[in-house]
């Protein structure tokens, strides 16, 4: 099984240039989250969705918007991008919504520099 | 302030020493989880601990959840250059409405 599949891998966007970073996963799960990482920061949840049809504002949300296309799929789209955007972003997904002990399980992150 | 706060930050040890690696809040959890992650990789579930006072073992690994259900600890016996990564703890909080939240990691280095 592949798991929870990001793309790209690597981006670079000049500030207020857009994009959409794609999120798919194979084991059924009903929960997807996008997170941001950034040195010393761990990890901070941007949006999820509990489940398809549904989205949610996490930690970090301004500056992004998310699409629940279906089941599998989770994007995250950045309007207009600014250098505060630099960052790792992970796709996560889980079987169960947050809180009820379901593990995540990560895709492998894209990089994304704005300059 | 994080939620979730891991001491230290980094940590550099030869191999077959021991280490611990602390989680701390001031909110109780439900349960935490304990990842590691490895450079170009996202994190991978190690544990999870759901009782306080719980005490699980991995292979050289020994993850423990307070009492109080409000720290957690991860305990390395003569580290390997595999344990090599950063590890990240994850609790919900019912103070926060049961969303996740991650500290900020500890990241260690084993050196042969």
């Amino acid at each position: 099984n592949a798991g929870v599949t990001q793309t790209p891998k690597f981006q670079v966007l000049k500030t207020g240039q857009s994009m959409t970073l794609q999120c798919a996963q194979d084991m059924n799960h009903n929960s997807m989250y996008w997170y941001r990482q950034d040195p010393g920061m761990g990890l901070r949840l941007i949006y999820y969705s509990a489940s398809e049809g549904t989205t949610d504002k996490g930690e970090v949300p301004n500056g992004y918007n998310v699409s629940r296309l279906n089941k599998r799929e989770f994007s995250l789209r950045l309007e207009s991008a600014a250098p505060s955007q630099t960052s790792v972003y992970f796709c996560a997904s889980s079987e169960l919504r947050q809180g009820n002990n379901s593990p995540l399980h990560f895709g492998n992150g894209t990089r994304l520099t704005v300059t | 302030t994080q939620l979730l706060e891991q001491s230290p930050q980094f940590l550099s040890i030869q191999e077959g020493e021991n280490l611990t690696v602390y989680c701390n809040s001031s909110s109780v959890f439900s349960s935490l989880q304990w990842y590691r992650q490895e450079p170009g990789e996202g994190p991978v579930l190690l544990v999870t601990v759901v009782t306080g006072g719980e005490v699980k073992k991995l292979k050289r690994l020994t993850f423990q959840f307070g009492d109080a259900r409000k720290d957690s600890s991860l305990h390395i016996t003569a580290a390997q250059p595999g344990d090599t990564g950063l590890y990240l703890c994850a609790g919900a909080p019912k103070a926060a409405g049961n969303k996740l939240t991650f500290g900020g990691g500890t990241r260690v280095l084993v050196k042969p």
